[in-house]
């Protein structure tokens, strides 16, 4: 099982900054990564796919990027339904797994 | 518009089963993967089951395997859950999921509590 570390576990950013998060796999995924959002009380939202390519809707300000076993997720300037909850994902093998989370709070 | 609707969740003693339903609307089901992904309180996300378009390959995180087993209904655009022998481990929010590798949409969650 591929093993997806997520770091760090909460993050301290003022609205307006840049926010940035890590996301490494325990092999090379290649580039068969997601970021989602998850608000409190609700469902993941899904950010990025094939670690770089925004899905439909997704404003300009978050970015992915990174291949093999390190990835980023960019947010270039926090807006306040931001501070949240982000999770990546690996696609490369089953079971597909998930990190643990980082928690995006104001600081 | 691109709809899960799942159903069928509640409170199960240990030992027990339960039957998770989502229903599928605004696309093919017949054309997707599909998946469960289920979070539990205060916790992360884990990836439980995945079944093929035509519903021949199956593929389950090993803690439910043997015990869990999803299955489709693509004339009716439903997908199934069926989780027997449940224990407190079990305890979670459970997501229907259109499975593209990643997942898009989930549904909005069906939360199942198994009581000891």
């Amino acid at each position: 099982e591929i093993v997806m570390t997520q770091s760090p576990g909460t993050l301290s950013v003022s609205p307006g900054e840049r926010a940035t998060l890590s996301c490494r796999a325990s092999q090379s995924i290649s580039r068969n990564l997601a970021w989602y959002q998850q608000r409190p009380g609700q469902a993941p939202r899904l950010l990025i796919y094939a670690a770089s390519t925004r899905a439909t809707g997704v404003p300009a300000r978050f970015s992915g990027g990174g291949s093999g076993t390190e990835f980023t997720l960019t947010i270039s300037s926090l807006q306040s339904e931001d501070f949240v909850v982000y999770y990546c994902q690996q696609y490369d093998n089953w079971p597909k797994t998930f990190g643990q989370g980082t928690k995006v709070e104001i600081k | 518009e691109v709809q899960l609707v799942e159903s069928g969740g509640g409170l199960v003693q240990s030992g027990g089963s339960l039957r998770l339903s989502c229903a599928a609307s605004g696309f093919t089901l017949r054309s997707h993967k599909m998946s469960w992904v289920r979070q539990a309180p205060g916790k992360g996300l884990e990836w439980v089951a995945r079944i093929k378009e035509d519903g021949n390959e199956k593929h389950y995180v090993d803690s439910v395997e043997g015990r869990f087993t999803i299955s489709r209904d693509n004339g009716k655009n439903l997908l199934f859950l069926q989780m027997n022998n449940l224990g407190a481990e079990d305890t979670a929010v459970y997501y229907c999921a259109r499975d593209l590798n990643w997942i898009d949409p989930w549904g909005q969650g069906a939360q199942v509590t198994v009581s000891s």
